[in-house]
């Protein structure tokens, strides 16, 4: 298993403003995933993060508005950049150690309002 | 393309009954399949999955989940609901033909209430 620690659990923004999100997990893991997340409804995958690497961006997002940082096997941030009021949401910490078929886990989320 | 149905947006029953949380999917191969849960203003919380072998899968607070492969199928089951158990369900498949990347591919979610 892995615990997340994912800081901080909520923000209210200013608009134009960055936010920037930190994940720290217990244990080494190669591959961290960040989420966003209307309340109440699906995840939607930002991106993955290796490191040593270039993060992975899914389609709609892009490294400008969403830098990802990833120092060590244990820690990783996530920056929301020059915000508005359609990035409010919660954002998400992931990771899958081990072998392919474990289970991924969860940081409690980062609930970001931008007013 | 690849996709994780839950049909049901919502699912109400009452304490003590059997609840079924549904699940379909569109993933080539021997995908693996997870469920999670959410409570309010919490993050996700592995229940159980399946990798392979038998089809009814046991995983946390009594809940338990059978793999259906000719109907592509992964319903949450539990013999008799709580209303500890209202929350947020949701289902992912993992495509294993898609290397080490590990991405999940999630279903929008089914609310679960259950009545006192």
């Amino acid at each position: 298993s892995a615990v997340i620690s994912q800081k901080p659990s909520r923000d209210i923004c200013q608009r134009g403003t960055s936010l920037t999100i930190q994940c720290q997990v217990d244990s080494q893991v190669t591959m961290m995933f960040w989420y966003r997340q209307q309340p109440g409804q699906s995840l939607t995958l930002i991106a993955t993060a290796n490191q040593g690497s270039e993060a992975t961006y899914e389609s709609g997002f892009v490294i400008d508005k969403f830098p990802i940082s990833r120092p060590n096997l244990t820690f990783s941030t996530l920056t929301v950049s020059n915000m508005s009021p359609e990035d409010s949401s919660i954002y998400l910490c992931s990771v899958a150690p081990g072998v392919g078929d474990t289970e991924a886990f969860f940081g409690q989320g980062t609930r970001l309002t931008v007013v | 393309a690849q996709s994780v149905a839950q049909p049901e947006d919502q699912v109400n029953v009452a304490e003590g009954n059997p609840l079924t949380v549904k699940c379909t999917y569109s993933v080539s191969g021997n995908p693996y399949l997870f469920w999670y849960v959410q409570y309010p203003n919490r993050g996700l919380q592995f229940l159980l999955k399946y990798i392979t072998g038998d089809n009814l899968v046991k995983g946390s607070y009594g809940f338990e989940a059978e793999f259906n492969k000719s109907q592509t199928s992964f319903h949450l089951k539990k013999p008799s609901a709580l209303v500890s158990d209202s929350a947020l369900y949701f289902c992912a498949v993992r495509d294993v033909r898609a290397g080490n990347n590990r991405k999940l591919i999630w279903g929008l979610g089914t609310s679960l209430a259950v009545n006192p």
